[in-house]
């Protein structure tokens, strides 16, 4: 079972910044934290990833709280082809992950 | 980064055939992986497919329904066995090159099964 919690959908406006929240309470010490998307019929895209900082990409910011029990993934500036379900898991250091329901997030005009 | 082509992109096939699903990566890849998602859900991991030797599979997948092979580090195949409609789904392969780093995964494989 996935291990992560994550609200099934949210709105934003765009061009306001999205911010999706995922719970991890059983996070070991070394399992990284990973963000994927996926819009509609195409294969899951990777994000960002992080294990205690937080760390900024060119598409994101992701935000791990102290005791790391629970993250939120920042796109600062949604447009629409953001629209997309996000999935937020931890763990897979091999790359074999475990994908929870995610997050369905709209991006309206 | 990791270019991965996956052949058919889609197909529709017969109860009781076997379809069988290729992955190529550009470049060499140690660890691959084969995942399904089903109408509306989430994608459930299958299996590792591991050069060289026997698949991993995952909770409630079987190596009679799903042969995996993985003849080098560029290549699988996933073939799906003895179709029902139960196994319409999007099937798709993807590969990480070093721990703790991001999975590419290709654009999938989309099954119809009648």
């Amino acid at each position: 079972d996935a291990k992560t919690t994550q609200p099934p959908s949210m709105d934003c406006a765009e061009g306001r910044a999205a911010n999706l929240p995922c719970n991890h309470s059983t996070i070991s010490g070394n399992e990284y934290v990973y963000w994927y998307r996926q819009i509609h019929s195409q294969g899951p895209q990777y994000i960002i990833h992080g294990l205690k900082n937080n760390e900024t990409n060119e598409m994101a910011s992701l935000i791990i709280t102290e005791d790391r029990r629970s993250s939120t993934l920042i796109l600062p500036h949604a447009t629409l082809r953001d629209t997309a379900v996000y999935y937020c898991m931890y763990g897979g250091s091999q790359g074999n992950l475990i994908f929870g329901k995610g997050t369905k997030l709209s991006v309206k005009p | 980064s990791a270019v991965i082509s996956q052949k058919p992109s889609r197909d529709i096939c017969q109860r009781g055939t076997s379809l069988t699903i290729q992955c190529q990566v550009d470049s060499q890849v140690t660890m691959m992986f084969w995942y399904r998602q089903q109408p509306g859900q989430s994608l459930t991991l299958i299996a590792t497919a591991n050069q060289g030797s026997e698949a991993t599979y995952e909770s409630g997948f079987v190596i009679d329904k799903f042969p995996i092979s993985r003849p080098n580090l560029t290549f699988s195949t996933l073939t799906v066995s003895n179709m029902s409609p139960e196994d319409s789904s999007i099937y798709l392969c993807s590969v990480n090159r070093i721990m703790n780093t991001e999975a590419f995964f290709g654009q999938g494989t989309r099954l119809t099964v009648v």
